[in-house]
């Protein structure tokens, strides 16, 4: 098992573009996030899916988009970049809720000029 | 709601001394409880977890943790720091029920000197 890939590793982007993290994992896992982490904090949440088609607002969801077609892939889309948008994106899967351990992807870091 | 409060941002060691990182939490449920590690440009790790089993939890490389829901704590131990132990550590909160979404602390850079 690969776990959870993300791509691209690293990203410059100019004020105003868009672009689209990709997220997969292979471990038929029903669960998925997106959280973004700031120098010096903690990881955020910006988004969660529950499953293919299911998706949820987390507590950082303003300039960002997710979709989830498929179990296996979950892509966050950024819309009209912004510089407070530079960060470090990781996402995460789980099998099931309750005692289970999120598996994170090794991150994308997104900078914003 | 649930929160977590890191009492230090950063802590400094020497090598082969101990370590104590120290993590309080808020929770109105039955929480579980994670303890990351994150190495410089890396993603995070899973060093151990509480999940209302044992408050004592051993976690990989020597890492453990005690629950102490009376003090609303989960600090991380090690009886002796290695070089190789210095990284930032997040203490996390989830609820048990729900859709496990997870509350981070701020992180504790470790720091281990020679």
């Amino acid at each position: 098992n690969a776990g959870v890939t993300q791509t691209p590793k690293f990203r410059i982007l100019k004020i105003g573009q868009s672009m689209t993290l990709q997220c997969t994992q292979d471990m038929n896992h029903n669960y998925m996030y997106w959280y973004r982490q700031d120098p010096g904090m903690g990881l955020k949440l910006i988004y969660y899916s529950v499953g293919a088609g299911i998706t949820d607002k987390g507590e950082v969801p303003n300039g960002y988009n997710v979709s989830r077609s498929t179990t296996e892939d979950f892509p966050l889309r950024l819309e009209l970049a912004a510089p407070s948008q530079t960060s470090v994106y990781f996402c995460a899967s789980l099998e099931r809720t309750g005692d289970y351990e999120q598996y994170f992807g090794p991150g994308t870091r997104l900078t914003v000029t | 709601a649930q929160s977590v409060t890191q009492l230090d941002s950063h802590v400094s060691v020497s090598e082969g001394t101990p370590v104590l990182l120290r993590c309080n939490y808020s929770s109105s449920y039955s929480p579980s409880l994670f303890w990351y590690v994150q190495h410089p440009n890396k993603g995070l790790q899973l060093l151990l977890k509480y999940t209302s089993a044992a408050t004592l939890v051993k976690g990989i490389n020597g890492f453990e943790a005690e629950f102490k829901k009376s003090e609303t704590s989960f600090h991380l131990t090690k009886p002796s720091a290695h070089m190789s132990d210095a990284a930032e550590y997040f203490c996390v909160v989830s609820l048990s029920s729900g859709y496990s979404t997870l509350t981070f602390g701020k992180g504790t850079m470790l720091l281990v000197s020679p």
